[in-house]
């Protein structure tokens, strides 16, 4: 594709419940990260897939988060049981080969999740 | 623990002046990451500096890397409206698939 999409661009949930945010990256990428934002911050690393797997789930904030991505192209990310300290902007990014390489991340314009 | 810090946090100037941002990181990287934010929009990369030295340019924008003072510099020069915006360095290293992230600096540039 032309650019990272995402969806849903805002996700408006209540407390307690799933929500799944998707992520569809440049096409013939094969590294893909989520990041979140909370306001006015910077970025904080979530997940980080190479192909379908993930060498790095390090920043996954609990076991609430979860993430996966399938036929090496889009992916999904899952949390379950919502808080209100998961309200933020959650950025992917993709990149041709990986972190190793130096490469520039390109970003999607991520979805805005509200949890009230 | 990799830790990168960017200062200032907040920049406010006119038209027309020079400025720097600092991206100072806690240890040792020679892979240091500029991009941009737009209020309410994604990040936009702007520079991507590999080397001890390396210095890159575009438009009124320049980018530095001293990786043995382990600082990075973005010079703003005779700034205009359009690059207002927030910010943002990151570091990776060899050992750290993670990119570590500032806070971002704020910059409005007044008319």
């Amino acid at each position: 594709g032309a650019g990272v999409s995402q969806s849903p661009s805002n996700k408006v949930t209540e407390k307690g419940k799933d929500v799944e945010l998707r992520c569809d990256p440049i096409s013939g990428h094969t590294a893909l990260y989520w990041y979140r934002q909370s306001l006015g911050q910077g970025l904080e690393f979530l997940i980080y897939f190479q192909g379908n797997s993930a060498p790095d789930k390090s920043g996954l904030p609990s076991d609430r988060f979860s993430a996966e991505r399938t036929g090496g192209s889009v992916s999904t990310l899952t949390i379950q049981r919502t808080q209100q300290e998961d309200s933020a902007v959650y950025l992917c990014a993709s990149s041709l080969e990986g972190p190793s390489r130096a490469e520039t991340q390109y970003f999607g314009p991520g979805t805005r999740l509200l949890v009230l | 623990e990799l830790k990168v810090e960017q200062n200032p946090l907040f920049l406010s100037m006119q038209e027309g002046k020079n400025y720097t941002i600092y991206c100072n990181y806690s240890t040792t990287s020679d892979r240091l990451y500029w991009y941009r934010q737009d209020p309410g929009k994604s990040l936009e990369s702007l520079f991507v500096l590999l080397s001890n030295g390396a210095v890159k340019q575009e438009g009124r924008l320049m980018a530095s890397l001293d990786t043995k003072a382990r600082l990075s510099t973005l010079h703003i020069t005779a700034a205009v409206h359009d690059l207002s915006a927030t910010y943002f360095c990151a570091v990776d290293t060899d050992s750290n698939y993670q990119l570590i992230w500032g806070a971002g600096t704020k910059l409005i540039i007044k008319p």
